[in-house]
C-alpha cells in the first residue's frame, strides 16, 4: 500500500536561511506524483510543487524546489531564503497509482517556524 | 477569480446528530474532492464526485456520504454523529479527476460534543 513518511513533527530556521523537509514515500507504482502543500493556520491548503515520476529534473517553483530522489524514494522540500510567513504546516502527498482515482495519500505533516 | 468557498466555517454538533457541509468550486472545475483532518493528523480522503456521480471513495462508513449538484457544488453528509468525527472537512476542486491540480477551500471545523 502507498504510504507517505514525514519523519520531522517541527522544525526551526532563521529568517534567510534555507531548510530542508523530508519525506520519503513507499508505492508499488512505476508511475506516481508527489506532491507539498502549505497549510496555515487559516487552515487552506496551499499547493506549492509537483514532481512527476518519470520527471528527470527535479520540480522547481520560485523558492520551493524538490529534491527527488527516486531510488532513495524520497521527496525533499527546500525552501530557500525563508520569509516569516512560510511558518505554516507542509504536507507532503502522493497520487494512488497511475490511473486515476482522484485521491492524494498525505503525510503526517512537518511543523515549519521560522525565527526573526 | 473566487477560489473554493466552504460554508459554515465552524459547526458544533451533539452526539448523534445529523451535519451538511458545503462546497463550492472553483469556476470550470468539475471535480470536488472531500478530506477529513482530524486534530494532529493528516488528511484522509473522502469521497470524489464528478459531473454529479462518486467516483472513489476512502475508508469511511457509509454515514458519510454526499452528493454533487448540476453546478458541480457539492455536499457531505455526517450522519449518527461521534465524538471522533470531530476534525476540518476540506474541499477541493480541478479539474476532471486532475488532483495534481486540485485547490482547497479553508475547510469546515466541526465539533462534537
Amino acid at each position: 500500500a502507498q504510504k507517505i513518511t514525514q519523519t520531522q513533527p517541527g522544525m526551526f530556521v532563521q529568517e534567510k536561511e534555507a531548510v530542508t523537509l523530508d519525506c520519503t514515500y513507499d508505492t508499488s507504482d512505476q508511475s506516481y506524483g508527489l506532491f507539498w502543500y502549505k497549510q496555515p493556520s487559516s487552515g487552506e491548503m496551499i499547493f506549492l510543487i509537483y514532481q512527476g515520476s518519470y520527471d528527470e529534473q527535479n520540480a522547481t517553483e520560485g523558492r520551493y524546489s524538490l529534491n527527488f530522489q527516486k531510488a532513495r524514494k524520497s521527496a525533499n522540500l527546500v525552501i530557500s531564503a525563508s520569509q516569516l510567513g512560510d511558518s505554516a504546516m507542509y504536507f507532503c502527498a502522493m497520487r494512488e497509482g497511475a490511473g486515476n482515482t482522484g485521491k492524494l495519500i498525505f503525510g503526517q505533516g512537518t511543523t515549519l517556524q521560522v525565527k526573526p | 477569480e473566487a477560489g473554493v468557498t466552504q460554508s459554515p466555517t465552524h459547526l458544533i454538533k451533539t452526539r448523534g446528530q445529523q451535519v451538511t457541509l458545503r462546497c463550492s468550486p472553483i469556476s470550470g472545475h468539475t471535480s470536488v474532492y472531500w478530506y477529513q483532518q482530524a486534530l494532529g493528523l493528516g488528511l484522509q480522503f473522502l469521497l470524489w464526485y464528478d459531473e454529479g456521480e462518486e467516483r472513489n471513495r476512502g475508508n469511511f462508513p457509509p454515514r458519510f456520504s454526499g452528493r454533487q449538484f448540476p453546478n458541480y457544488s457539492s455536499e457531505l453528509n455526517v450522519n449518527a454523529l461521534e465524538l471522533e468525527d470531530s476534525a476540518l472537512y476540506l474541499c477541493a476542486s480541478s479539474w476532471y479527476g486532475v488532483p495534481t491540480e486540485a485547490f482547497f477551500g479553508q475547510g469546515t471545523r466541526l465539533t462534537v460534543v
